[in-house]
């Protein structure tokens, strides 16, 4: 139980195309997700955190302009980075809990993003 | 949410016991201790997490001391596929964010 999943893998883009990811809960509704960024030999940051059917909230330092995210469903929540630049290149990683106030994350793949 | 001390590395022989140890001293009543582990190139995997009790589940045992200022996660038969950075976060028990350090690298070797 509690897996998670993530789409695409990995996806190479030009510089200023957007790319969206997709974080799927599998079996059970997520109520909250989170997405991360890491980058090489370094740890997970978080970026946002989003509850279904109200916006995301970002971490300092995050442009919410530019990782756009969108928790539309219970099992479903997209991440776009938009015009994204070779310095977006790197590790995203979404995890979802089962109820708001549950510690307990279940996190997905990772998408690997390398932009040129 | 406290603040967590980890040795940077470890090694392990295939086979034995792994003990991560992690240090919270500033850990407060309410906080729960958590473990995830990431292998190289994949999403972190949660393992087990406790309050004041230890606990024991299919992947590990927690081992926290009686003043909790401390913690040990305990493999008890490492594999290869065990090779890990190990991360011991404390968290509120009520809504709250991950916040990851550095962990431990744990090698286990043949």
């Amino acid at each position: 139980g509690a897996v998670v999943s993530q789409h695409p893998s990995w996806v190479i883009c030009k510089s200023g195309t957007s790319v969206k990811i997709e974080c799927r809960s599998l079996d059970f509704q997520a109520t909250t997700m989170f997405w991360y960024r890491q980058f090489p030999k370094q740890s997970l940051m978080l970026m946002a955190t989003s509850n279904e059917g109200s916006k995301a909230t970002y971490e300092q330092g995050v442009e919410k302009d530019k990782f756009l995210i969108n928790h539309a469903s219970l099992t479903l929540s997209t991440l776009t980075v938009t015009s994204a630049h070779p310095e977006d290149s790197s590790f995203y990683i979404c995890s979802a809990s089962t109820r708001v106030g549950q510690e307990t994350q279940y996190f997905g793949p990772g998408t690997r993003l390398l932009v040129l | 949410d406290a603040k967590t001390t980890q040795p940077p590395s470890m090694d392990c022989a295939e086979g034995r016991a792994a003990n991560l140890p992690c240090n919270h001293s500033t850990i407060s009543g309410n906080e729960y201790v958590y473990w995830y582990r990431q292998i190289h190139s994949q999403g972190p995997q949660y393992i087990i997490h406790g309050l004041k009790n230890n606990e024991t589940n299919e992947m590990a045992s927690l081992i926290i001391t009686e003043d909790r200022k401390s913690s040990t996660l305990i493999l008890p038969h490492a594999t290869l596929r065990d090779t890990a950075v190990y991360y011991c976060i404390v968290l509120n028990s009520g809504y709250s964010t991950l916040t990851f350090g550095k962990g431990t690298m744990l090698l286990v070797s043949p």
